[in-house]
């Protein structure tokens, strides 16, 4: 079936540093990346889409310059968080879509700790 | 935008009985519900979706129904195992997949032995 990962799976960062997670379509090629975020026993809320070659569509109230997206292959998206602060400290899932596809398959997430 | 609410927020069963979530949405176009289950510390898994073209959707012991005309969509769990203690999510979307989805807030199902 169809297999996304990310990497890191956890990392651990000063205040004022930026971090890289990276997310991969490992089976299939994705058209289509979403990027998420999950405080704990929360649900996740949509931070952007993204479309390979093409810019990122951003969620009301989410900082396109803090949160830079860039989907350079249809099997890798990359989400940087700039100058990461402690409330930036969170879970971040990406999920692929195949193709034209309905199914959304989601990575295993990453855990951000800003300290 | 679409909203989607979620009930309840914390379910818990005998080992064997059935489980019930229940979900409305507030778009009517949305036409894609899925369901996830998440377990601690992993991301979600896909464990079964329906169209708005079809009323109901089976897969062994799971089954999702959808009424279009109401707005909700409901996940049903038959003969409940441990293995099914997670927290579900209910989701909705109306971009034929170029949409990402919009969530519930998660129910977490605890199964008694």
């Amino acid at each position: 079936g169809a297999v996304v990962s990310q990497h890191p799976s956890r990392v651990i960062c000063k205040s004022g540093t930026s971090v890289k997670i990276e997310c991969r379509s490992l089976d299939f090629q994705a058209t289509t990346m979403f990027w998420y975020r999950q405080f704990p026993k929360q649900s996740l809320m949509l931070m952007a889409t993204s479309n390979e070659g093409s810019k990122a569509t951003y969620e009301q109230g989410v900082e396109k310059d803090k949160f830079l997206i860039n989907h350079a292959s249809l099997t890798l998206s990359t989400l940087t968080v700039t100058s990461a602060h402690p409330e930036d400290s969170s879970f971040y899932i990406c999920s692929a879509r195949e193709g034209g596809g309905e199914h959304r398959y989601f990575g295993p997430g990453t855990r951000l700790t800003v300290t | 935008g679409e909203n989607v609410e979620q009930h309840p927020s914390t379910l818990s069963v005998q080992e064997g009985d059935s489980a019930v979530i229940k979900c409305t949405y507030s778009d009517s176009a949305s036409n894609y519900f899925p369901w996830y289950k998440q377990e601690l510390g992993k991301g979600p898994q896909l464990i079964i979706d329906i169209r708005s073209n079809v009323g109901e959707k089976k897969d062994q012991r799971i089954a999702v129904t959808l009424n279009k005309t109401a707005k909700h969509f409901s996940l049903h769990i038959t003969e409940t195992q441990p293995e099914d203690s997670a927290v579900y999510f209910c989701a909705a979307s109306s971009g034929g997949g170029a949409d990402g989805l919009t969530f519930g807030k998660g129910t977490h199902l605890i199964i008694q032995p």
